[in-house]
């Protein structure tokens, strides 16, 4: 099994509507990351958590939330999705200090 | 400014050549310096990783050649193979809580 598994893996939806994405991991790490990928924009930070308790803004956060349901689950909503929101969303986790994220699969995700 | 800066945006290379991606930075408090390479369909992975006290780190066919003072480093793949199309990110971290991320490479090795 993935260490880190994003669902659903493609979503199209329409202009207004709630979406959520989750994320589950098994790696044990405390941290985990939502990501926004854009063709020639990389990758760009949504939100971030250090633990159950800890949530934090990203560089891109408006129009996103997230809930930090247990160490191993960590979901990003989208509450009116519009279409520039269309994008490929990753999830990843890591461990304290310069350690490497661990990414799922991704989900791609089209707003009409 | 919290910012890397990558180039090219795509690379075509032919099979058995050199390929080399560029990268440069503005915080002189960057203190871990990733490659992360991306397939379709699949989330990035960590390639390979140096810290600014040293200039270079080899691991295989992967090379980083790190330059402290100009804050630039670069990943050159030798004798780069089709199996290596993919895209590559480096990215920086300031041991504080997040990765900061380049654009991307979009690297195409032609047999």
């Amino acid at each position: 099994d993935a260490d880190v598994t994003q669902t659903p893996r493609n979503r199209i939806t329409k202009t207004g509507k709630r979406i959520m994405l989750e994320c589950s991991q098994t790696k044990g790490h405390d941290r985990m990351y939502w990501y926004r990928q854009d063709p020639g924009l990389g990758l760009r930070l949504i939100y971030y958590s250090f633990d159950v308790k800890d949530i934090n803004k990203g560089e891109i956060s408006d129009g996103y939330s997230v809930s930090r349901q247990a160490q191993a689950k960590f979901s990003l909503s989208l509450e009116s999705a519009i279409p520039n929101q269309t994008a490929l969303y990753f999830c990843a986790t890591g461990a304290a200090g310069n350690q490497p994220q661990h990414f799922g699969d991704g989900t791609r995700l089209s707003i009409l | 400014q919290q910012q890397v800066k990558q180039s090219p945006q795509s690379l075509i290379v032919q099979k058995g050549g050199i390929s080399i991606i560029n990268c440069a930075y503005e915080n002189t408090a960057f203190d871990y310096f990733p490659w992360y390479q991306q397939f379709p369909g699949k989330g990035p992975a960590l390639l390979i990783a140096i810290r600014p006290d040293v200039s270079e780190k080899k691991e295989g066919r992967f090379t980083i050649s790190f330059n402290k003072s100009a804050k630039q480093f670069s990943l050159h793949i030798m004798d780069s193979q089709p199996g290596d199309s993919a895209t590559y990110f480096c990215a920086a971290d300031d041991s504080n809580y997040q990765l900061i991320w380049g654009a991307g490479t979009k690297l195409i090795i032609k047999p």
